[in-house]
C-alpha cells in the first residue's frame, strides 16, 4: 500500500477559480513533505516543503498547509491560470539514516478557459 | 547555473535490448537518484546514488542497475528490456544532507 495518497487523482478547473489539493501520508519517522509541480514531458519541479513545526507556506499563489498530527497536507491554488495545468506531486520524507523519499500518485490538474 | 542534464531526451529500443542512461547532476550536487514514472504507477524509486557508492534502492529487479562516476555524473542501465520498461525515467540531483532535489527534463524510453 502506498504510504502517500493524493486526491483527487485528477480535477478540472476553470481559469480563475481556486482549488485544493490532497495529500494524505502514512511514512514515519516525518521528516518533511514537499510539493512538486510536473508540466506534461518535464522533470517536477518543487513548489513548497514543510516540516513537522510548519502549519502553512505560501509560494506566490500556491499555499501548502501541513497537519503533522492527522499527518495531512493540502496544496491550495488561487485564482488558477493555465499555466497551472500540470501535476502535482506529494513527496514525504523520512528520517532514516538515508532519507528515503516516498512520492505520491500525483493530482492532474487541468486549467480550461 | 545549469540545471539536470538527461541523454538522450527519447529512446526507442526493441524488447530484449539494452539501454543506458545519462545524467549530469547539477555542478556541487554529489548526490543522483533515478526514478521511473509511467501513467498508472506514478514516480517510483530507483536507486541513489553519493560519492560514487549506492545509497539507496528501491523495489526493482537487477536488470536495472545504476553507476556514479567521479565528477558525479551518472549512468543506469536496463538489460534485456521488456514492454512494461516503457516510461519517463527522471533523474534528480541534490547536495547530500539536502532535501530539495533537482530533477532533469527525463529520458522518455519506449519499448516495442
Amino acid at each position: 500500500k502506498n504510504q502517500v495518497e493524493q486526491s483527487p487523482q485528477s480535477l478540472i478547473i476553470l481559469e480563475g477559480k481556486n482549488c485544493t489539493l490532497q495529500c494524505n501520508y502514512t511514512v514515519s519517522p516525518f521528516s518533511n513533505l514537499r510539493w512538486y509541480k510536473q508540466d506534461t514531458g518535464r522533470g517536477p519541479v518543487s513548489l513548497t516543503i514543510m516540516t513537522f513545526s510548519e502549519n502553512t507556506k505560501s509560494n506566490g499563489r500556491y499555499t501548502a498547509t501541513l497537519d503533522a498530527d492527522t499527518k495531512q497536507s493540502s496544496l491550495h491554488i488561487t485564482a488558477s491560470q493555465l499555466s497551472d495545468s500540470a501535476s502535482y506531486i506529494c513527496v514525504v520524507r523520512t528520517t532514516d539514516s538515508w532519507g528515503k523519499f516516498q512520492f505520491g500518485a500525483g493530482t492532474q490538474v487541468v486549467v480550461t478557459p | 547555473k545549469a540545471g539536470v542534464t538527461q541523454t538522450p531526451r527519447y529512446l526507442i529500443k526493441t524488447r530484449g535490448q539494452q539501454v543506458t542512461l545519462s545524467c549530469s547532476p547539477i555542478s556541487g550536487h554529489r548526490s543522483v537518484s533515478w526514478y521511473q514514472q509511467t501513467p498508472g504507477q506514478g514516480l517510483q524509486f530507483l536507486f541513489e546514488y553519493f560519492s560514487e557508492t549506492q545509497r539507496n534502492k528501491g523495489n526493482f529487479p537487477g536488470r536495472f542497475s545504476g553507476r556514479q562516476f567521479s565528477n558525479s555524473r551518472s549512468e543506469m542501465n536496463v538489460s534485456t528490456l521488456e514492454l512494461g520498461d516503457s516510461a519517463l525515467y527522471l533523474c534528480a540531483s541534490r547536495v547530500w544532507g539536502n532535501t530539495e532535489a533537482f530533477f532533469g527534463q527525463g529520458t522518455r524510453l519506449t519499448v516495442v
